[in-house]
This record gives structure tokens, sequence and C-alpha cells, in this order.
């Protein structure tokens, strides 16, 4: 069975200070894993996912199949980013997405 | 494109009524999914479609939940009767054929609370 587990509920960091979101997964094949954020009241949005390798408004996230991890990162947290996220992995490319319970971050000025 | 949009935005309802919510997924997309979201248990998916049709309705917690598709650009999320226990957001999403290159869209919710 497929599982994503968000450790932290909450993170509270400065704004300015460095984040990082963790997520593990627990899945025996080559999962496909995705970041969404959730502001406030507003619906899920796709963040990033990492076949795409790409950076979404400063944040970046690397799969790592040793660690069967994939946090989400970013240098330098601004007030804009506080947000529940959550990460999800999907089995294959025709499957549904399992997502973690999230985290929420609150960023201060 | 207005994306998925579900209605209605929040419903109250006293525990015993029946609850009827709805979704309009993206044109074109051929993959439904309904989701509640809870602090406590996060978001669970409780029943997805696939062209129209129910594939897994395993995550449905009671035979007092069932959800239909009609068509293509309609799907109904139905509790009867409601339960106090049963108040969350329910979101909406769909998605094409190959979730992995797009992922979900996600309507904006219905906040339902029962009383």
């Amino acid at each position: 069975a497929q599982r994503v587990t968000q450790p932290e509920k909450l993170l509270s960091v400065f704004k300015g200070a460095p984040v990082e979101l963790k997520c593990n997964y627990s899945y025996s094949g080559s999962p496909e894993l995705f970041w969404y954020v959730q502001y406030s009241r507003q619906r899920l949005q796709l963040l990033l996912r990492h076949i795409s390798r790409e950076s979404i408004k400063g944040f970046t996230a690397d799969l790592n199949k040793g660690e069967t991890s994939f946090h989400l990162k970013k240098p330098f947290a601004q007030e804009e980013d506080s947000a529940m996220y959550y990460c999800a992995l999907s089995s294959s490319g025709y499957s549904t997405l399992t997502f973690g319970k999230g985290t929420m971050l609150l960023v201060s000025p | 494109d207005a994306g998925v949009i579900q209605s209605p935005r929040h419903e109250v309802t006293e525990m015993g009524q029946e609850v009827t919510l709805r979704c309009k997924p993206i044109s074109g997309h051929n993959s439904l999914f309904w989701y509640r979201q809870t602090m406590m248990r996060g978001l669970e998916l409780l029943i997805y479609f696939n062209n129209n049709v129910p594939i897994d309705d395993s995550g449905m917690p009671e035979d007092r939940f069932s959800a239909k598709m009609p068509n293509a650009s309609f799907s109904t999320l139905k509790i009867q009767p409601s339960e106090p226990r049963d108040s969350a957001v329910y979101f909406c999403a769909s998605s094409s054929w190959d979730r992995t290159n797009y992922g979900y869209t996600f309507g904006s919710g219905t906040r339902l609370t029962v009383v």
C-alpha cells in the first residue's frame, strides 16, 4: 500500500528564514510525487511535481529514493507563503493521488 | 475555462436532512474525484470516476453516502441522512487521462456544517 507521511502539522518561521517541509513516502515501485498548496479558504493548487524538476515561487523539491523523501524547500520564506502544503503520491500516471495530512506553514514578519 | 465548479460554497443543515453537493468538472477531463477534508484526517478520497463510471468507492464512509455522475459535465455527492460528524469541506477535482503530467484541478469546495 502506498502512504505519504508529513510529520509536522505546523511549521512556524520568520520571514527570510529557510523553510523545509518534510514528506516521506512508502511505495515499492517508482512513484510520482507532487506538492499541492492551499491558501486560506481557497482551493488546492498544484505547486510542483518531481518529474518536471521545476522551481515555483522559489520552492524546490528533490526526490530522494534512498530516503523515500520529497522534502519541499525554500531558502527565504515570505509572508505570502503562509498556507497549507500537501505532499501527494501517484503510483503511475493513471492512478489516483494519495495525499499526506498536510503541514501548515506560518511565516511571521 | 472557469475551472472545476462546486455548489453550494456553504451548506448548513440539520441532522437527519439530505444534503446534495454538486460538481462540474473541467470540460475534456475524463476523471472526477470527490475528497473530504477535515482537521483530523486531512484529505480523504471518497470516490472517483473515469469516463463517468465509478471506479473506486472504497473511501465512501457509509451507505449514507452516494455519488453519481450521469454525464461528463456533472456529478453529485449525496448524504442521506446527514450527521454532525459529516461536517467537513468536500472537494471535487478533475483531471485528464494522464494525471502524472497534469495533476488534479480542484474546485473551491463545499463547506458542510451539520448541526
